[in-house]
């Protein structure tokens, strides 16, 4: 049980921006939220995480929402090298298990 | 270069013969984690280890081993493969097991297909 939701795909055009969108109704006050993607062929690499506030990294954004129960992976320039499954994930255990859902299956249009 | 690497890539192997996947990682890390990836599935853990011969199960420990001897590798043992094994297997490590330090990196996967 994955503990979040998210659509199973999404599709950008080459240098617009992308939200994707991830839903985690239930979660506790101690959980983080983690994105990592997966491109075609390879293992997942981590993208962002945060807790409560909006968070910046080179490769992307994270906007979390006022309440918790939802957030949004903002790539603020798609490239065809994005196109991926992206996975919204719950950090919720000490042994840092990582829960993969189904993820969110990004194409990028040129 | 930072990296975790698997060996082999990939396996074609029958039944019931003994097979270990090794796993190996030059950043220094404590945490090393199995983890296999069936379609429809996700990635799912099978075993994982917060130190050198410290060891614990994952959510899908059945029919694996795993040891931890010295930091930098984390071989998967499959005593004795069935079918239901064939997946593709990721390793992967982080510093520690609690955010900051909890960043996983992951290897490029190794494709077991057991016959």
């Amino acid at each position: 049980d994955a503990k979040t939701t998210q659509p199973n795909s999404m599709e950008s055009n080459e240098e617009e921006p992308v939200h994707l969108p991830c839903n985690h109704s239930t979660i506790s006050g101690t959980d983080y939220i983690h994105w990592y993607r997966q491109l075609p062929s390879q293992g997942p690499e981590y993208v962002i995480h945060g807790l409560t506030s909006n968070v910046n990294n080179r490769m992307a954004s994270l906007a979390i929402a006022e309440d918790r129960k939802s957030s949004t992976l903002i790539l603020h320039r798609a490239t065809l090298r994005d196109a991926a499954v992206y996975y919204c994930i719950r950090h919720t255990g000490a042994n840092s298990k990582l829960t993969f859902g189904k993820g969110i299956t990004l194409s990028v249009r040129p | 270069e930072a990296q975790v690497t698997q060996n082999p890539r990939y396996l074609i192997t029958v039944t019931g013969k003994k097979l270990t996947v090794t796993c190996s990682q030059n950043m220094n890390h404590e945490y090393m984690s199995w983890y296999r990836q069936d379609p429809g599935l996700g990635l799912r853990q099978i075993y994982y280890s917060m130190n050198v011969e410290v060891t614990d199960k994952g959510d899908v420990p059945e029919g694996y081993k795993v040891s931890r001897k010295e930091k930098r590798n984390f071989p998967l043992i499959l005593e004795s493969p069935s079918p239901n094994q064939t997946s593709l297997y990721f390793c992967a490590s982080s510093r520690g097991a609690s955010v900051p330090y909890n960043e996983q990196f992951f290897g490029p996967g190794t494709r077991l297909t057991v016959l």
